[in-house]
């Protein structure tokens, strides 16, 4: 079975820094991806970014990219230059296929606190 | 585009009342899901459904049902409802391909007292 872990429970990043939020998963799949979601205080759920696990290059998205290292099993999320408005919960999720249909798994998340 | 709606918002209940939690997308999505999100924990799967008339349990089915009548609408029964309800409930649609991103509704917040 997939599972994700997010080990940090939170995190704080002064505005316009970068910050890494970490993710590490577990698949016995041999093709898989990653997600990450964004989760403000108003409680929806906003795709960020993904990677596949054959994607030659890490992905990016404006100021989200994705560290992506398959030895380690992990694929953190990189934000450059953080703004206030990235004070968030964020997510990492993977697909978990089976015959015919697929879902998510989610870690626990990660709380971002970004100060001026 | 509306994308993913959900009805209520908020709701309170009694514990052993029932209600219904209305989903529906405008994306003609084939697929579609059921989380609910406890405070401090990401999203487990109640029910998902691969089409109209077809639906399955997740994680997480008991104490709850759903239907699939139309490709757009994807209600979350509550039956009896309990304490332990308490959550917040996210439906979710995708083309249905793993790869693919789910698109989430603003969720709605349930609270059994």
């Amino acid at each position: 079975a997939q599972k994700i872990t997010q080990t940090q429970p939170g995190m704080f990043v002064q505005e316009k820094e970068a910050v890494t939020l970490d993710c590490t998963y577990d698949t016995s799949d041999q093709s898989y991806g990653l997600f990450w979601y964004k989760q403000p205080s108003s409680g929806e759920m906003i795709f960020l970014i993904y990677q596949g696990s054959y994607d030659e290059q890490n992905a990016t998205e404006g100021r989200y990219s994705l560290n992506f290292q398959k030895a380690r099993k992990s694929a953190n999320l990189v934000i450059s230059a953080s703004q206030l408005g990235d004070s968030a919960m964020y997510f990492c999720a993977t697909p978990h296929v089976k015959p015919g249909y697929s879902t998510l798994t989610f870690g626990k998340g990660t709380m971002l606190l970004v100060s001026p | 585009n509306a994308g993913v709606t959900q009805t209520p918002k908020f709701r309170i209940l009694k514990i052993g009342q029932s209600m219904t939690l209305q989903c529906t997308q405008d994306m003609n999505h084939n697929y579609m899901y059921w989380y609910r999100q406890d405070p401090g924990m990401g999203l487990k799967l109640i029910y998902y459904s691969v089409g109209a008339g077809i639906t399955d349990k997740g994680e997480v089915p008991n104490g709850y049902n759903v239907s699939r009548s139309t490709t757009e609408d994807f209600p979350l029964r509550l039956e009896l409802a309990a304490p332990s309800q308490t959550s917040v409930y996210f439906c979710a649609s995708s083309t249905g391909g793993p790869y693919n991103e789910q698109f989430f509704g603003p969720g709605t917040r349930l609270t059994v007292l």
